[in-house]
């Protein structure tokens, strides 16, 4: 069964660092959505991107964070300088086309920011 | 006010026993909602869509009342292996005609022997 996967699993950086997410979505899946899970919550969307294509980035703290997917394949969250506050899961998720309902994540790369 | 609230629970059930979750959404506009499951430390997988007709799915039924903007999630004869987290998740479209899911906090189920 196809899967999304998702690189490191678990990162522990200093605040004031640089990190880096990866992600490979399902093939074919042309939607691909980064969320962060602080403990306790539910997923919050940070970046939607359609195909290499930013659709929605409102939540995404710009001042440190970036994401991009340049050929709309794999994708990269960075996060720089890192905050104590950025300490979370990381997940990402793909959708089928024509069928965004249904989100197939990734096993997320847990973040402690020390 | 959070667009989709839960109650976090737990909630600790014995095997065989019947339990039910809400969820309040506050976006009248919502076109589809969603129960997702999450085990401990691992991502979230869906488990069903949830129709105004409601929907059954084994031991699971779904169900939504959109006058009163409320989905529940019915389990019937826990299992142990049913013990996870039971997120809320609706669907909000935005510009662009692009789809958003909104999840809830979750509801915590711990089913015991």
């Amino acid at each position: 069964e196809a899967e999304v996967a998702q690189s490191p699993r678990y990162k522990i950086t200093e605040k004031s660092q640089a990190v880096a997410f990866w992600c490979d979505p399902i093939s074919g899946h042309a939607t691909l959505y980064w969320y962060r899970q602080i403990l306790g919550q539910g997923p919050e969307l940070l970046v939607q991107f359609q195909d290499e294509s930013v659709v929605d980035d409102s939540q995404l703290p710009k001042d440190r964070f970036s994401a991009e997917r340049l050929k709309g394949v794999d994708s990269t969250l960075k996060i720089q300088p890192a905050e104590l506050g950025d300490s979370a899961m990381y997940l990402c998720a793909s959708s089928p086309p024509h069928n965004s309902y249904e989100q197939y994540f990734g096993p997320g790369t847990r973040l402690t920011v020390t | 006010r959070k667009e989709v609230e839960q109650d976090p629970g737990p909630f600790n059930v014995p095997e065989g026993a019947t339990v039910a979750f809400n969820c309040t959404y506050s976006n009248s506009a919502s076109q589809s909602f969603f129960w997702y499951r999450q085990d401990c430390r691992k991502e979230p997988k869906l488990l069903m869509s949830v129709y105004s007709s409601g929907n059954e799915d084994g031991r699971f039924t779904a169900q939504l009342n959109r006058a009163s903007q409320y989905i529940s999630l019915l389990i019937r004869d826990s299992k142990l292996s049913d013990s996870a987290t039971y997120l809320c998740v609706v669907n909000d479209m935005f510009s662009g005609g692009y789809n958003k899911l909104i999840f809830g906090a979750g509801t915590r189920l711990a089913v015991h022997p």
